[in-house]
């Protein structure tokens, strides 16, 4: 199974920081990857697709970028309702596999 | 609107069986590649299995596989998820979830289900 190591595990940011996430394939990806955010006690919420792509109704703050093992996910200007966990998720080939999760606190 | 409704979750024993329904609705279930995603509490997410809209195309975590079976009743829009000789690790939330696309290959989710409670214990 494809291995999807994310980092970092959390981070503590302030309203209007600039926030980067990244997660690693152990092997290529093509693009094949997404990203989600989970509020506590909450579904998780698409944000990005095919690495790059914003899903409808995501706010343009945030974007995504890479290709083969390296993506990256940034947030330009992060918001109060952005205190969250994210997660990429490669959607290359099964069996599917999510990263560990980046838990985005308020410093 | 697109609504997913999970149900069949509970408390059970370990080495026993419990089987998911997933009730889908507002958008077109028969072109749509379904999943089933869990969370055990306090965890990460951890991705279940797959089947793609003509059920010809269908995948498991290592962690489930030759125990869970996923299916599907188109006539029925719903998702199933049959889960045999259950262990105490496979305690968590279960979601349901929508493929962007049609799921003949694997694809992102742009819809998620509350979830439904699963409890593996003696």
């Amino acid at each position: 199974a494809i291995q999807m190591t994310q980092s970092p595990s959390s981070l503590s940011a302030s309203v209007g920081d600039r926030v980067t996430i990244t997660c690693r394939a152990s092997q290529g990806i093509r693009n094949d990857l997404g990203w989600y955010q989970q509020k506590p006690g909450k579904a998780p919420k698409l944000l990005i697709y095919a690495a790059s792509s914003l899903q409808s109704g995501v706010p343009s703050r945030f974007s995504g970028s890479g290709s083969g093992t390296d993506f990256t996910l940034t947030i330009s200007s992060l918001q109060p309702e952005d205190f969250a966990t994210y997660y990429c998720l490669q959607d290359y080939d099964y069996p599917l596999t999510f990263g560990g999760g980046t838990k985005v606190e308020i410093k | 609107e697109v609504q997913l409704v999970e149900s069949g979750g509970g408390l059970v024993q370990p080495g026993r069986s419990l089987r998911l329904s997933c009730a889908a609705s507002g958008f077109t279930f028969e072109d749509s590649g379904m999943y089933w995603v869990r969370q055990a509490p306090g965890k990460g997410l951890e991705w279940v299995s797959g089947i793609s809209w003509h059920s010809g195309s269908i995948g498991y975590a290592d962690s489930v596989k030759g125990r869970f079976t996923i299916s599907r009743d188109n006539a029925k829009n719903s998702l199933y998820l049959q889960m045999n000789s259950l262990r105490a690790e496979d305690t968590a939330l279960y979601y349901c979830a929508k493929d962007i696309g049609a799921g003949v290959v694997p694809g992102n989710f742009d819809y998620w289900g509350q979830g439904t409670l699963v409890t593996v214990s003696s």
